[in-house]
């Protein structure tokens, strides 16, 4: 069993839709957890961090932690074309030396106008 | 003016040969990665140096040998290619509570 589980998609949604995109993980130690946005041929960048359960609040994106359930959850609202994109869950356990992720497996959306 | 830069993009080569991939960092962070990412997209670390010190090595084949020669600078060197090494191999260094800033990939095709 994987440390952390992604659906993984394909994901197709018209544009304005909400998006939601989830992790799960087995590992009680991860307490910190991050969400990086992958465009075509680019790298990974840093989307939200987070390392309290509840909610964080970005702009139209909005990253969800409970860590009673070992889930997390990114929302994406009124989505647009140009967040078609690979979106990786990635997390941190508080012990972890020179800041070690581990990484789902992405999920992979696309808007469509 | 690029953060984290990668040398090659691209790499196709043959099955056998050795290469190289150059990676480099003007962010002055202390700590680099390499990454491995497969055709499903799936991003898994393989090593970590520290100020030149390896400090994680993920069970990678030993065909794979990383090389700090500064802490801006992590190289990595491929010995006897094989098909399965086909990917995007990604550079990172580490930033502010644990940011990861990702070069652009370098894509290797083995054939």
């Amino acid at each position: 069993q994987k440390e952390v589980e992604q659906d993984p998609g394909p994901l197709s949604v018209p544009e304005g839709a909400i998006v939601s995109l989830n992790c799960t993980y087995s590992n009680s130690a991860f307490q910190y957890f991050m969400w990086y946005r992958q465009y075509s041929r680019k790298g990974p960048e840093l989307l939200m961090y987070t390392y309290s359960s509840g909610n964080k609040e970005d702009g139209r994106f909005t990253a969800q932690v409970d860590k009673s359930s070992k889930y997390i959850s990114l929302f994406i609202r009124d989505s647009q074309p140009s967040d078609s994109a690979t979106y990786l869950c990635a997390m941190k356990s508080s012990g972890t030396s020179y800041g070690k992720l581990t990484f789902g497996q992405g999920t992979i959306l696309t808007v469509h106008p | 003016d690029t953060a984290v830069s990668q040398t090659p993009k691209y790499l196709v080569t043959q099955m056998g040969n050795d290469k190289s991939i150059k990676c480099e960092q003007n962010l002055g962070h202390d700590t680099m990665y390499w990454y491995k990412q497969d055709s499903k997209k799936f991003l898994k670390i393989m090593f970590s140096y520290n100020n030149k010190e390896l400090i994680i090595n993920e069970t990678v084949p030993n065909r794979f040998s990383p090389k700090s020669p500064d802490k801006a600078h992590l190289n990595l060197h491929i010995n006897s290619l094989e098909l399965g090494d086909s990917a995007v191999y990604f550079c990172a260094s580490r930033g502010d509570i644990d940011t990861q800033y990702f070069g652009p990939g370098t894509r290797l095709t083995v054939l």
